[in-house]
């Protein structure tokens, strides 16, 4: 069975670094675009950006440059999303999804459970 | 940025029902480059449509989309209570990719 498993919900501290994964399983990892989607509470979905990990290639939307960074590791078949200073507007669900199409910018077809990162004082 | 505008916001239908949604494009979406996810409360978003009308492996056939350029639909046909949901679309033709702002679709 293709899926992805994302790593449990976090409380953090404003100021805080932290690192959430996306496991993969059941299909080729490194061949697929990986992508990262935000959903703020009671809100909708933002893309925030897609990371290729057979050669690390990533496309970033601009509207998070410089505030996460996405990472991947070939062998252990797991994306990551990451934050070197969180703050209290990072509250959210942060989803991983697999693109549908082999190695092309497609469709998100496969999605994370979420993981909820809670930012407060 | 192609800004997409889901209507209407909320949506109220009865059992076997048709519904219909709306996403508009501020610009040409190329090659019809356009999916649709439903999500149900408490759950990540499950893929419906990719390619503006191409159905995502598993989904029904009531659901349908359809659309070129900047005007997209999606039908569902003979509604089920289990359609209630926020139905989004999704553009990923240019990057910034984007996504509408929801539609919710309550079905009782």
């Amino acid at each position: 069975e293709v899926q992805l498993v994302q790593s449990g919900a976090e409380v953090k501290k404003p100021g805080e670094s932290l690192k959430i994964s996306c496991g993969a399983s059941g299909y080729i990892f490194a061949t697929y675009w990986i992508g990262w989607v935000r959903q703020m509470p009671g809100k909708g979905l933002e893309w925030m950006g897609l990371i290729y990990p057979a050669n690390f290639d990533t496309r970033d939307n601009p509207s998070f440059q410089g505030q996460v960074t996405l990472s991947a590791d070939k062998s252990a078949n797991t994306a990551y999303l990451q934050w070197s200073s969180l703050e209290a507007s990072d509250t959210a669900i942060y989803y991983c999804a697999r693109c549908r199409d082999l190695a092309y910018f497609d469709a998100f077809d496969i999605w994370g459970q979420g993981t909820m990162v809670t930012v407060s004082s | 940025e192609i800004v997409l505008t889901q209507s209407p916001g909320t949506l109220s239908l009865s059992p076997g029902e048709r519904a219909t949604l709306s996403c508009r494009a501020s610009q040409s979406v190329r090659d019809s480059f356009l999916a649709w996810y439903q999500q149900r409360p408490g759950q990540a978003p499950r893929l419906l449509i990719y390619g503006a009308s191409s159905r995502a492996t598993g989904v029904p056939d009531r659901f349908s989309g359809s659309g070129s350029g900047t005007n997209f639909l999606l039908t569902i046909n003979r509604l089920e209570p289990e359609d209630s949901a926020v139905y989004h679309c999704q553009q990923y033709a240019g990057s910034p990719w984007t996504f509408g702002q929801g539609t919710k679709l309550e079905v009782k």
